[in-house]
């Protein structure tokens, strides 16, 4: 069935660094790709999503390009904050259904 | 627009105890989705409500349920809780007028199960 697997965390930066966060996919159609942040003691917020190949999702900073030749959509941004700390999924959801499938999440704390 | 809303945001049952829980929708979205969201076992999908009907369903026992009303709101019933339901229950709606569409999660219930 369709999966996501991202990268283990944690994952600890100092603040000004670059971030990324390697999330990749296995689907049999063609699935919509989304990153969504949980900070701690919330649900999910949406960071961003791509619903098809070669499309950039974008938002707050962060981006993620879908790369259906490498099945992969990996999170990025050039200079993370403080405030950036939370765990991040990476999903995927197939247009047929919508059983939306989870990454592990990859916590990110970022240091002053 | 409102956001969707979850009540109650924590609840602590006993074993062997039944459990509701409520998800209020974004306004206009007609699709409601369950997931259980527990540190082994990550986010798992539970079931999609779509104009009152059961449109999709996860891998979890029938002590699972839930159902949907005319005004879209949603509730998620757990019977005979084990410890193992202890988890954060996260709620999502979408418009889902046709293929795939965004879901937005509410803040969640955190069931604790003693």
């Amino acid at each position: 069935g369709d999966s996501v697997t991202q990268m283990e965390g944690p994952v600890t930066l100092s603040e000004e660094a670059f971030l990324t966060i390697n999330c990749t996919y296995t689907a049999t159609g063609y699935p919509s790709l989304f990153w969504y942040v949980q900070y701690p003691g919330e649900g999910l917020q949406l960071l961003l999503k791509a619903t098809k190949a070669d499309d950039k999702g974008s938002n707050k900073g962060f981006e993620a390009t879908y790369r259906k030749e490498t099945t992969s959509f990996h999170l990025e941004k050039g200079s993370v904050q403080v405030s950036d700390s939370a765990v991040y999924f990476c999903a995927l959801s197939e247009p047929r259904n919508n059983d939306m499938r989870f990454g592990a999440g990859t916590r990110l704390t970022v240091k002053p | 627009k409102a956001g969707v809303t979850q009540t109650p945001r924590y609840l602590i049952k006993t074993r062997g105890q039944q459990v509701t829980l409520s998800c209020s929708p974004i306004s206009g979205h007609r699709s409601v989705s369950w997931y259980q969201q527990t540190p082994g076992q990550g986010l798992q999908f539970l079931f999609e409500y779509f104009s009152e009907t059961q449109r999709n369903k996860g891998n979890f026992p029938g002590r699972f349920s839930g159902r949907q009303f005319s005004n879209s709101r949603s509730e998620m019933n757990v019977s005979t809780l084990e410890l193992g339901d202890s988890a954060l229950y996260l709620c999502a709606s979408s418009r889902r007028d046709y293929g795939t569409d965004t879901q937005y999660f509410g803040p969640g219930t955190r069931l604790t199960v003693l």
